[in-house]
């Protein structure tokens, strides 16, 4: 079984600022997938991005970038720049083996203040 | 373009009606998911298939059921639906042997048992 903990319910920057958004997890497999996605209001739930558990190297995708530590299991996402449409809820989620669901967190509300 | 809808945005039923949630993909994937998402919960797996009538238990399947027809077609089956099913319900697909892969999302259907 995997868990997925989000620890922050809300947390808010201000616009062009830096926030991390953290994110721990726990599981069995030897062989999983970390994401992170984003749920802006009444729109559709989109990935942010997207780490190989095998891999070292922190996955980064322009502004957003993660930091993977293995052996905490820790899997936070920084926001560079903070942007207005960034505001949202955004979703950290593992997957394992076979063809299984996504196991996700309880969700951070991300307020970005102008 | 990559594309999951679902049949519904909004949706009122009466407690003990039946209820029926569709979810269409254009993808041709073959795995395609229920979550129910509630807030200060995340989003919780319902059920998923993984080929034409073949479905599989999440981790909340009580008072639920599901159907696959069709490759591109997953619904939802609230056999008597209760108040505490309101809920707002989210459909996922994604391609087979891609579980470490993103999962494309519908824009889900908020449903209120009265």
């Amino acid at each position: 079984a995997q868990t997925v903990t989000q620890s922050q319910p809300e947390m808010s920057v201000q616009e062009a600022e830096t926030v991390t958004l953290s994110c721990t997890y726990d599981t069995s497999e030897s062989d999983y997938y970390l994401f992170w996605y984003k749920q802006p209001p009444s729109r559709q739930m989109i990935l942010v991005i997207r780490q190989e558990a095998y891999k070292q190297q922190n996955a980064t995708e322009n502004r957003f970038s993660v930091n993977f530590q293995k052996a905490a299991k820790s899997f936070s996402l920084k926001i560079s720049d903070s942007q207005l449409g960034d505001a949202a809820m955004y979703f950290c989620a593992s997957s394992g083996g076979g063809a299984d669901g996504l196991t996700f967190g309880k969700g951070t509300h991300l307020i970005i203040q102008p | 373009d990559v594309k999951v809808t679902q049949s519904s945005r909004y949706l009122v039923k009466r407690t003990g009606e039946k209820v029926f949630l569709e979810c269409v993909q254009d993808m041709d994937h073959e795995n395609m998911f229920w979550y129910r998402q509630d807030p200060g919960l995340g989003l919780r797996l319902i059920y998923f298939s993984y080929d034409v009538k073949m479905k599989e238990k999440g981790d909340i399947p009580e008072g639920y059921s599901v159907s696959r027809e069709k490759k591109e077609r997953f619904s939802l089956i609230l056999e008597s639906a209760s108040t505490n099913q309101t809920s707002m319900y989210l459909c996922a697909s994604n391609p087979q042997g891609s579980y470490h892969n993103e999962q494309f999302f519908g824009p889900g259907t908020r449903l209120t048992v009265l």
